[in-house]
């Protein structure tokens, strides 16, 4: 199984603040990565895929990159909707179709 | 509009069984592989199941292998998890989900979750 390691599993942040979320894979998997938004009590909602596509409707201070093993989610100016837990997840087709653990942005 | 709208989930005593029911509309339902990932209380999402558009794929992971079954009914646009020897674990809230892509996919709509709570 390919596992999904993200950091870090919790941070702290304020309004306008640039955020940075890793993803390691336990191996190779190109790009086959997407990234999850959840807020509490709301079902998840896709923000990137294959890496660094941005998914229609999610606006652009959300971005991805990377490729391999290790990938960034990287939200420009955070901002009061984006305060959430974010979920990486791989799609190389190995399955599992592992998600990785979480990480939960709160107000700072 | 797309939408997912699972049912099913209740409270059932260790050992019992239950299926889960996820009705779509909005999209042509056979074109699309379908998924349902759980999410127990507190915790991260776990991927539980998947099945192709024409049923002739489904995937499992081990945690559930051997006692749950995916399954789809294309004429009512309908996804299934047939739940068996449920156990304190599978307690969770399951969502069942679309698959979009070909290469690169992802789940792009998600229903609201139907919760199944395993207790005496």
């Amino acid at each position: 199984d390919i596992q999904m390691t993200q950091s870090p599993s919790s941070l702290s942040a304020s309004v306008g603040d640039r955020v940075t979320i890793t993803c390691r894979a336990s191996q190779s998997i190109s790009t086959y990565l997407n990234w999850y938004q959840q807020t509490p009590g709301k079902a998840p909602k896709v923000v990137i895929y294959a890496a660094s596509t941005l998914q229609s409707g999610v606006p652009s201070r959300f971005s991805g990159s990377g490729s391999g093993t290790d990938f960034t989610l990287t939200i420009s100016s955070l901002q009061p909707e984006d305060f959430a837990t974010y979920y990486c997840q791989q799609s190389s087709g190995v399955r599992p179709l592992t998600f990785g653990g979480g990480t939960k942005v709160d107000i700072k | 509009e797309v939408q997912l709208l699972e049912s099913g989930g209740a409270l059932v005593q260790p050992g019992g069984s239950l299926r889960l029911s996820c009705a779509a509309s909005g999209f042509t339902f056979i074109n699309y592989a379908m998924t349902w990932v759980r999410q127990a209380p507190g915790k991260g999402l776990e991927w539980v199941s998947s099945i192709s558009g024409s049923a002739t794929g489904t995937y499992y992971a081990d945690s559930v292998k051997g006692r749950f079954a995916i399954s789809r009914d294309n004429s009512k646009s309908t996804l299934y998890l047939q739940m068996n020897s449920l156990r304190g674990e599978d307690t969770a809230l399951y969502y069942c989900a679309k698959e979009e892509g070909q290469l690169w996919t992802y789940f792009d709509y998600w229903g609201q979750g139907t919760l199944v709570t395993v207790s005496s």
